[in-house]
């Protein structure tokens, strides 16, 4: 969506590597989440961020670390990725109670 | 925690008919939002729809509107004139402070030409 970006779309890793994805945002927004999606689950919050270098859990943290050094950039780290993170990744803003998601990356462990 | 509940996994509707998508969530708070969310095979997620709390008017989208029964914690879709572009995923989703979107688990929906 317009204003938001994820990157890679797509990729494979192996298991025990380390993986971070980035999501970018142009609209200056203070709130950022990062969410995971799984058959059966929904979209459940990873962490976020309601500023730069502040940041927190949310439901499924564990295996997660985040930063954001900037207002536009939120990364998300997998320390060592495990095949039970094999999933898709979205990251959000907000604003008010207005959201808008990225497109998300589809991230596959092997 | 409020959760949100979305009791069928799957729908499936005549085209032109009308379908209703279910949701039911936990909250001990008086203002929040709710949302229904679309989301095709391209996997981006799209609003459909949006309900204040405190508003007991049930928003409307065109084709779209809500029954929203706030005693009851309930939230369920309506989707009428179905058209196979409808055919996805839905989310319903509540709105806590700290601005966290909790979603519930979504309906797949199939529309049958």
């Amino acid at each position: 969506d317009a204003g938001i970006t994820q990157s890679p779309r797509h990729k494979v890793t192996e298991t025990g590597t380390p993986v971070t994805l980035r999501c970018h945002q142009t609209e200056n927004h203070r709130y950022m989440y990062w969410y995971r999606q799984d058959p059966g689950h929904g979209l459940r919050l990873i962490h976020y961020s309601y500023g730069v270098k502040d940041t927190d859990k949310g439901e499924v943290s564990d295996g997660y670390s985040v930063s954001r050094s900037k207002t536009e950039d939120f990364l998300l780290t997998l320390e060592s990725a495990t095949s039970s993170q094999t999933s898709v990744y979205f990251c959000a803003i907000s604003w008010g109670s207005g959201y808008t998601f990225g497109s998300g990356t589809r991230l596959t462990v092997v | 925690a409020q959760t949100v509940t979305q009791s069928q996994p799957e729908m499936s509707v005549q085209e032109a008919e009308t379908v209703t998508l279910s949701c039911t969530y936990d909250t001990s708070e008086s203002d929040y939002y709710l949302f229904w969310y679309k989301q095709p095979p391209s996997r981006q997620m799209i609003l459909v729809i949006r309900q204040e709390a405190y508003k007991q008017q049930n928003a409307t989208e065109n084709r779209f509107s809500v029954n929203f029964q706030k005693a009851a914690k309930s939230f369920s879709l309506k989707i009428s004139d179905s058209q196979l572009g409808d055919a996805a995923m839905y989310f319903c989703a509540y709105l806590q402070g700290a601005q966290k979107l909790v979603f519930g688990q979504g309906t797949r929906l199939t529309i049958n030409p």
